[in-house]
């Protein structure tokens, strides 16, 4: 199946600063990218939807300021945590769609990444 | 709006129990299509199975088989002769064909499963 990859796995960063999730189809185009997040026994709550070239869609409750999503290219979608706090501390998982919206199977995950703010 | 229920929080069972995780959705989509994942401790998801809403087919794949009544809005999922392994967080999850809904996941809040030897 597709490979979608999340770098990197697992991240501590201090209170305050900002740190970059990145998230890469590798063996194929994802014009479409989903970040979620997790707290810890939750459900999974998408925050975005990433179109390349285009400006992210927000989910209602997300900052739009404080989590910055770039998808620059059809292979590689980023998410920026900005001025992060403790409570920001989460599991971030992010997905690509290959190919059309009507298709029912293809969305792939990435490994996730976790995030520790001290 | 969509929406998935997995009523059961926890389950636990003893290794070569059968336990089913149930999952219950709504959706004013016609067409549909519904996911089962597997997370383990490690974090990431793994796709079990995905089903179209006009295709009622149950399906069994080795121990896993799964339950898809339409009447009833229910896609429940059953593991024959669990295993330890088996141990994880199973989630449900529902995906429409609307240009909004058809655009995202929506996940069930998960079931940890625990099989002990």
């Amino acid at each position: 199946g597709a490979v979608v990859s999340q770098h990197p796995s697992r991240v501590i960063c201090k209170s305050g600063t900002s740190v970059k999730i990145e998230c890469r189809s590798l063996d194929f185009q994802a014009t479409t990218m989903f970040w979620y997040r997790q707290f810890p026994k939750q459900s999974l709550m998408l925050m975005a939807t990433s179109n390349e070239g285009s400006k992210a869609t927000y989910e209602q409750g997300v900052e739009k300021d404080k989590f910055l999503i770039n998808h620059a290219s059809l292979t590689l979608s980023t998410l920026t945590v900005t001025s992060a706090h403790p409570e920001d501390s989460s599991f971030y998982i992010c997905s690509a769609r290959k190919g059309l919206i009507d298709s029912g199977n293809t969305i792939y995950f990435g490994e996730g990444s976790w995030l520790t703010v001290v | 709006a969509q929406k998935v229920t997995q009523a059961q929080t926890e389950i636990s069972v003893v290794e070569k129990e059968d336990v089913t995780l149930d999952c219950v959705y709504e959706t004013r989509d016609t067409t549909y299509y519904l996911f089962w994942y597997k997370q383990p401790p490690s974090g990431e998801l793994v796709f079990l199975i995905r089903r179209n809403s006009f295709d009622e087919q149950n399906e069994i794949s080795g121990r896993y088989s799964w339950n898809f009544q339409k009447s009833t809005s229910s896609f429940n999922f059953t593991i024959t002769a669990s295993q330890v392994v088996d141990s994880a967080v199973y989630f449900c999850a529902l995906r429409g064909s609307g240009e909004t809904s058809g655009s995202r996941l929506t996940f069930g809040e998960g079931t940890q499963l625990t099989v002990n030897p």
